[in-house]
């Protein structure tokens, strides 16, 4: 069976930091490209950030600097290391596999960050 | 970025309705358009893809059409089971970018 399980998210200070796992099983976790996505209590969707099979990286604008992704294929892993949070990045945080033609074709069932003092 | 806009945001329908959705790209986005069904409390689930082409195991009730700006999800015959909230999003480029979602509550 295909399935995403993601890990790590809790309750942490602003300014504070903290580090996302989602491991894969059940396929060739190396051949895919793989994103971040999250989304705040009562709000849509929105991309996170997205790594490549080759390692390359992507960021929006908003977290650009403050976020890093990066996979550890030996491991089947995606991490997501989150620096210098703020309020704004509360939100149930998914890891969704990537296919170009097929889009965001499986999600992990989500882990909750909570930016708070 | 692309902003892609979705209506409406929120409707009423009864079992049986056929209900539509709409979807706008800001810019062409050839047909790199797919469509995600969510639940409370629950991941989304991918329906759609390609702008047309049903993910595996999604009932043939759900179909998807458009090309370039304009997309639609139709549900043929509103089940219990279809009240959710239905994202579009477009992966033609980066930032791939969602709609604003639309909820489809019973009437």
């Amino acid at each position: 069976e295909v399935q995403l399980v993601e890990s790590g998210g809790g309750l942490v200070q602003p300014g504070g930091s903290l580090r996302l796992s989602c491991a894969a099983s059940g396929f060739t976790f190396s051949s895919y490209d793989m994103h971040w996505v999250r989304q705040a209590t009562g709000k849509g969707l929105e991309w996170v950030s997205a790594i490549g099979t080759a390692g390359d990286t992507y960021y929006p604008g908003s977290v650009k600097g403050r976020f890093t992704i990066s996979r550890e294929n030996a491991k089947n892993s995606l991490y997501l290391q989150m620096n210098s949070l703020r309020a704004g990045d509360t939100a149930v945080y998914y890891c969704a596999r990537w296919v170009r033609d097929y889009g965001m074709d499986v999600w992990g069932q989500g882990t909750t960050v909570t930016v708070s003092s | 970025d692309i902003q892609m806009t979705q209506s409406p945001s929120s409707l009423s329908a009864s079992v049986g309705d056929r209900v539509t959705i709409t979807c706008r790209a800001s810019q062409g986005i050839s047909n790199y358009l797919a469509w995600f069904q969510q639940k409370p409390g629950k991941a989304p689930k991918s329906l759609i893809y390609a702008a047309s082409s049903l993910q595996s195991g999604v009932p043939s009730k759900f179909s998807g059409s458009g090309s370039g700006t304009d997309f639609t999800l139709t549900i043929s015959s509103l089940q219990p089971e279809d009240f959710a909230t239905y994202y579009c999003q477009q992966y033609n480029s980066y930032p791939p970018t969602f709609g604003g979602g639309t909820k489809v509550e019973i009437k």
